[in-house]
Formats: C-alpha cells, sequence, structure tokens
C-alpha cells in the first residue's frame, strides 16, 4: 500500500500570509495526486487534482506542484475563509486510495 | 449538475444492523465509480472501498474488508454502505464520493453520521 506523509498537521497563519502544505508518498505516485479542504461539519471540497490542475471555481490563490513522491499546496495570500483542514489523497494505485493525515490550518 | 444525496443520520445500539445510502444525479451513475470515506470524530479521512455500479465491481480496502458492505442498485442510482452488526467505533461520518478516471473524487456526497451507543 501506498503511504502517505502529509506536514505540518497543524499551522497558525495570519491573514495574507504565504502557506505551503506538504505531502510525500511512499513510493512513486507520478502526479496522481489532489488536494482537498475541509471546514467543520461539511464535505471535503476538492481544490487541486493531477498534482497542479486547479478545479473549477477554486481562487487562484491555490496552486499545487510536485510529481514523484514530494508535492505541495501552497495558498499564496491567506484569506479568511481558507481556515481549514487540508488533506492529500493520492490515486496511483489502481482502485486504491490513500490520504494524507490532514493539516489543520488556524488563524494566528 | 452532479450531486451525491446520502441518507440522514442514523443512532444505532451496538450488535444492530445498518445500511446508509447514497444517491447519484446529475450524472450517468453507472459509469463512474463510488467510493466510501470514513471520518471519526476529530480524526482524519480513510478511504473504505469502491464499487463501480454498472455492474457491482467492488473493492474494499485491507483495514474495512469483511467489516462491512458495499453494494449499489443501479436502477435506482443508489449505492449503498452497510454493517451487519454494529460496533461502538463505528460511530463516524461517512462520506460518499464519486470517482473520474484519473483523476481521484471529483464531487461528494454531504455525509452521513452514524452514532453507535447504548
Amino acid at each position: 500500500d501506498i503511504q502517505m506523509t502529509q506536514s505540518p498537521s497543524s499551522l497558525s497563519a495570519s491573514v495574507g500570509d504565504r502557506v505551503t502544505i506538504t505531502c510525500r508518498a511512499s513510493q512513486d505516485i507520478r502526479n496522481d495526486l489532489g488536494w482537498y479542504q475541509q471546514k467543520p461539519g461539511k464535505a471535503p471540497n476538492r481544490l487541486i487534482y493531477a498534482a497542479s490542475s486547479l478545479e473549477s471555481g477554486v481562487p487562484s490563490r491555490f496552486s499545487g506542484s510536485g510529481s514523484g513522491t514530494e508535492f505541495t499546496l501552497t495558498i499564496s495570500s491567506l484569506q479568511p475563509e481558507d481556515f481549514a483542514t487540508y488533506y492529500c489523497l493520492q490515486h496511483n494505485s489502481y482502485l486504491s486510495y490513500s490520504f494524507g493525515q490532514g493539516t489543520k490550518l488556524e488563524i494566528k | 449538475e452532479v450531486q451525491l444525496v446520502q441518507s440522514g443520520a442514523e443512532v444505532k445500539k451496538p450488535g444492530e444492523s445498518l445500511k446508509i445510502s447514497c444517491k447519484g444525479s446529475g450524472y450517468s451513475f453507472s459509469t463512474y465509480w463510488i467510493g466510501w470515506v470514513r471520518q471519526m470524530p476529530g480524526k482524519g479521512l480513510e478511504w473504505m472501498g469502491i464499487i463501480y455500479p454498472g455492474d457491482s465491481d467492488t473493492r474494499y480496502s485491507p483495514s474495512f474488508q469483511g467489516q462491512v458492505t458495499i453494494s449499489a442498485d443501479k436502477s435506482i442510482s443508489t449505492a449503498y454502505l452497510q454493517w451487519s452488526s454494529l460496533r461502538a467505533s463505528d460511530t463516524a461520518m461517512y462520506y460518499c464520493a464519486r470517482r473520474v478516471t484519473g483523476t481521484g473524487f471529483d464531487s461528494w456526497g454531504q455525509g452521513t453520521l452514524v452514532t453507535v451507543s447504548s
């Protein structure tokens, strides 16, 4: 099974800050990775697919990069509505998936 | 518009059985895999399994194999997650999600909260 290691597990930042979240895969997953945002009491919402493609309607301050085993999600200028928990999800293994542990982004 | 609508919250006792549902609309339900994801209180997301409604081909995460059963009825565009004997540790939010080939899960249901308590 492919393991996803996400860091940090929590992060305090201020409105306007640039933040980066990282996911590392236990083996090469090419670009088969997505990033999801989850707000309390809500379902996850996909922000990025194929490691770096922005989902329609998602603000351009969100970006993804990486391939192989290391991936990053960057928020260029934090907005109040961005404080949430973020997860990566690999889908490289056929019909077998794994999430990162999550990163809780909190207001400093 | 793609929509996945899940059944409502459930409160059950240990040992009881349960089947929750996920109804798809706005797309060809039979031709997209539907996955199930667990989120225990205050914890992260865990992939449980996935089904292809067209022929009911099903795969399970090793962690959930034998613990739950995933099924689907393509005639009513609905996927199911069921337990034969619930435990307190099954208390969680459960989400269904549509898989798009090559890009993972794009659309999610609103979640079904299952509470198991004596």
